[in-house]
Order: structure tokens, then C-alpha cells, then sequence
């Protein structure tokens, strides 16, 4: 069985900073995909960036980068220039690229951006 | 894309009373997915569908929890006698493709709060 631990309950950035969310995980597949998500306060989850194992390159989306550490079973999200629009709860998930289509998901961080 | 659909938003019952959630897809997506949320918590894993096919369920889903997607269209998630540990966010997403694969994002509904007295 997969698990995807995110130890920082709640984090804080000054807007137009920089800020880091950390995962890991655990599992003894060796072929999955990585997930990051972002559900606004009353508003719909939605994926904010998608990791392939098998890919070394980190992934990134405009503001939003990955460190990858497959050794390490690491996942953490970078964001940058932090906008009070990334105010949310950020969940980190593990899909198996076998047997199943489910998603594991972390519990979470309450990211606040301070203006 | 409308976006997926859920009804009602929130539903309370009494403990023992059967409910039944419904959630429409994004039209073209032939994946559909149950996720069952408790506060603090991120999103558990219930059930998934392709097309009309019931292909994996979780063991959460008790006896008393039945998913069915007739004609592979929208889909109903019914709790028979609640219970108070019932008690969650639902929510529903769709997938045009498998979950990971490249431009295939999933794609979530708002959600359906169950609150059981």
C-alpha cells in the first residue's frame, strides 16, 4: 500500500514571495505518477502539476515547480511570486502506474498568503 | 466543459435514513471517480467507473455504500443507514483519460456534505 505523508499542517508566505510545500512518500512500485492539487476555500480541487516517475526532469507550470527526489521519495512544490489567488489547501497524491486508477492523497497544507 | 456536477450541495439525514447523491461528468469524460472527504483529511479513494463498468472499489465502500453509472453517463452514489461516521465531503471527478496521463488532468465536482444526525 502506498503512503503520502505532508508534515506541514499550515504554512504562511508573504505575497510575492517564495514558499515550499513539502511530501513524501512511501511505496515499492517503481512506475507512478505525482500530484499536486489545490482546493480554494468552498471551491473545486484542481491539479496545479503533474510529476512522471520515470522523467528526472522536475516538472513546472508557469509559477509552480516540483523537486522530485525519487530516491528520496520526495515531492515538495515550489511556488513562486506568491499571489493571494494561491491562498488553499494543497494536497499531495500518488497514483500506481498499474493496477489501479486511484489517487493516494496527503492530508494537506493550508497555505496563507500575508499581503 | 460545464464542469462536473454534483446535487444536492449539502444533504443532512438522520442516522439510519438512506441517501442518494448524484454527479454528472464532464460530458466527453468516460472516467468517473468517487472520493469520500473528512475534515482534515485529503480525499479517499471510493469507487471508479469506466463507461458503465464499476472497475475498482475500495474497501471503505461498505455493504451499505452501492455506485452505480447506468448507460455511462452520470452517476449516483447511495448510502443505505447511515451512520454518523458517514458524515464527509463526497465529491465526484472525471477523467477524459487515465489518471496521470499527459493534457488529462482530473477533473473535480464541488462536492455533496453530508451531515448525518
Amino acid at each position: 500500500a502506498q503512503t503520502v505523508t505532508q508534515s506541514q499542517p499550515e504554512m504562511s508566505v508573504q505575497e510575492a514571495e517564495t514558499v515550499t510545500l513539502s511530501c513524501t512518500y512511501d511505496t515499492s512500485e517503481s512506475d507512478y505518477y505525482l500530484f499536486w492539487y489545490k482546493q480554494p476555500p468552498s471551491r473545486q480541487m484542481i491539479l496545479v502539476i503533474r510529476q512522471e516517475a520515470y522523467k528526472q526532469q522536475n516538472a513546472t507550470e508557469n509559477r509552480f515547480s516540483v523537486n522530485f527526489q525519487k530516491a528520496a521519495k520526495s515531492f515538495s512544490l515550489k511556488i513562486s511570486d506568491s499571489q493571494l489567488g494561491d491562498a488553499a489547501m494543497y494536497f499531495c497524491a500518488f497514483r500506481a502506474n498499474f493496477g489501479n486508477e486511484k489517487l493516494t492523497f496527503g492530508t494537506g497544507t493550508r497555505l496563507t498568503i500575508i499581503p | 466543459d460545464t464542469g462536473v456536477s454534483q446535487n444536492p450541495r449539502h444533504k443532512i439525514t438522520k442516522r439510519g435514513q438512506n441517501v442518494t447523491f448524484r454527479c454528472d461528468p464532464i460530458s466527453e469524460h468516460n472516467r468517473l471517480y468517487w472520493y469520500r472527504q473528512t475534515l482534515g483529511q485529503g480525499p479517499e479513494f471510493l469507487t471508479y467507473f469506466q463507461n458503465e463498468a464499476q472497475l475498482e472499489k475500495s474497501r471503505l465502500l461498505s455493504d451499505r455504500f452501492s455506485a452505480e453509472r447506468p448507460k455511462g453517463s452520470f452517476s449516483t452514489l447511495e448510502i443505505q443507514r447511515t451512520e454518523q461516521g458517514d458524515s464527509a465531503m463526497y465529491l465526484c471527478a472525471s477523467s477524459r483519460d487515465f489518471v496521470g496521463a499527459y493534457n488529462s488532468p482530473l477533473h473535480f465536482g464541488n462536492g455533496t456534505r453530508l451531515t448525518v444526525t
